[in-house]
């Protein structure tokens, strides 16, 4: 069974901090490992990392993937107020069917 | 529309009662997902369309639950005499091919069940 793992499950920082959210999986037939973001209801995209070593990067926010030892991390750098929210990790390996963690739920303080 | 249109938005029933939640997704998306997610988990398979090929229902936790999809389009999730644990935010997602990628996501639709 195809299992993914985040961690910390919570994590409460202030304005200004840097963080460092964990995924590992544990999945056969690797395809993709994709992070989004949930604020309220939908979740929205932010990463695809399908390679070992290479960093994907957005403004604050970037990740990479490490295919030998099953994990990638999100980082959050400067963090802010809106960055408040939940990231989930997810790892597409059948055929389009995402296995999700059950994210790490980030509180920035002012 | 623009983007994945769900509803109903929020959804009380009794327990025993049949529901019904429908999921327009982006015009063009072949792929369609639905996804259970209970009170500070992560999002739960259920199941998967993949134009007119046959859906992947592995995720389905019970005969009580079915979904259909007409015409490659809107889908509906059905969830017959429904109990207590049925209670959570289904969502619904679709993706241009459901090859790999991203999935686009609607707002979700919240049932609970008393």
């Amino acid at each position: 069974e195809d299992k993914v793992v985040q961690s910390p499950l919570s994590l409460v920082v202030h304005e200004g901090d840097t963080v460092t959210l964990n995924c590992s999986y544990e999945v056969t037939n690797f395809r993709s490992l994709l992070w989004y973001k949930q604020e309220k209801k939908a979740p929205t995209f932010l990463f695809m990392l399908t390679s070992s070593g290479i960093e994907k990067k957005s403004g604050r926010l970037s990740s990479i993937l490490d295919k030998k030892e099953l994990f990638s991390i999100l980082n959050i750098t400067a963090t802010q107020t809106g960055d408040s929210a939940v990231y989930l990790c997810a790892v597409d390996a059948n055929a389009g069917k995402s296995t999700f963690g059950d994210g790490t739920t980030l509180t920035v303080k002012p | 529309g623009a983007g994945v249109s769900q509803s109903p938005s929020n959804k009380v029933t009794e327990k025993g009662k049949d529901v019904e939640l429908r999921c327009d997704p982006i015009s063009g998306h072949t792929a369609l997902y639905w996804y259970r997610q209970s009170l500070g988990q992560g999002l739960e398979f259920l199941i998967y369309f993949q134009g007119n090929s046959a859906p992947d229902k592995s995720g389905l936790p019970s005969d009580r639950f079915s979904a259909e999809r007409t015409g490659g389009s809107v889908s509906t999730l059905t969830i017959q005499r429904t109990q207590q644990e049925d209670s959570a935010v289904y969502l619904c997602a679709s993706s241009p091919s459901g090859s790999t990628g991203e999935l686009f996501f609607g707002e979700g639709s919240r049932l609970t069940v008393l």
